[in-house]
């Protein structure tokens, strides 16, 4: 089983859509990261979690430390929105090694 | 800035052959990582380079692959002989001095496409 594990794996919405992607991890961690990568494109990051909410745009990403669970919300979802959405974590026992989650795959149609 | 550069974005080789990947970082960088995503899978830590020193090699394969970082700059990664299963997307990320992840943003490159058949 994988330390970090996200849901759904793809995810299809109407533009206008909420979207929420969730993750969990069994790890102790120092920080959590939601990255996205679209097709044929880098990495790039979106946030650093390590407590409460961040909000950037349209994006608010959310961490539970206690329950070890963190969701990535979309609101009015657009179709440049299309991506696949990572979930990884630095863990507290060696904070330079991130540990990925497999992604989500999100595809929002006009 | 420039960002994370690496090439080149797609390889194509046959098994037994060798391949040399590189990642120039963000000028000033100290921190390099390489990272892999073989298909269907999650991306998985490789190595990760402090200046010139390799301060954790724990993710790489087998001694096939061979990771330098020449002058603390750009880094090749080179795999030697290639194996069918080495096929993945191998990615490049560079930080500034700090504790990693957790305090300082990671800058991810495009990666690079490896195929081998």
């Amino acid at each position: 089983k994988n330390e970090v594990e996200q849901s759904p794996q793809n995810l299809t919405a109407q533009e206008g859509e909420f979207i929420t992607i969730n993750c969990s991890y069994s790890v102790g961690i120092s920080a959590l990261h939601w990255l996205q990568q679209h097709p044929g494109g880098g990495i790039v990051s979106l946030f650093m979690l390590s407590s409460g909410k961040k909000k950037h745009g349209r994006l608010i990403a959310t961490i539970n430390i206690q329950e070890k669970h963190s969701s990535l919300h979309i609101t009015a979802s657009h179709p440049r929105d299309s991506a696949v959405y990572i979930c990884a974590v630095s863990s507290s026992y060696n904070t330079d090694k991130l540990i990925f989650g497999t992604g989500t795959r999100l595809q929002v149609f006009p | 800035e420039a960002g994370v550069t690496q090439f080149p974005s797609h390889s194509v080789i046959e098994k037994g052959q060798t391949v040399t990947l590189r990642c120039d970082p963000i000028s000033g960088h100290d921190n390099l990582y390489w990272y892999r995503r073989v298909m269907g899978k999650e991306i998985k830590f490789l190595l990760h380079f402090v200046k010139e020193s390799k301060q954790d090699e724990s993710g790489m394969p087998n001694n096939r692959f061979l990771a330098e970082r020449t002058g603390g700059t750009y880094s090749t990664l080179k795999v030697q002989p290639a194996e069918l299963e080495d096929s993945g997307v191998y990615f490049c990320a560079s930080s500034q001095e700090g504790p990693g992840w957790g305090s300082y943003g990671y800058t991810f490159g495009s990666g690079t496409r490896l195929t081998v058949v």
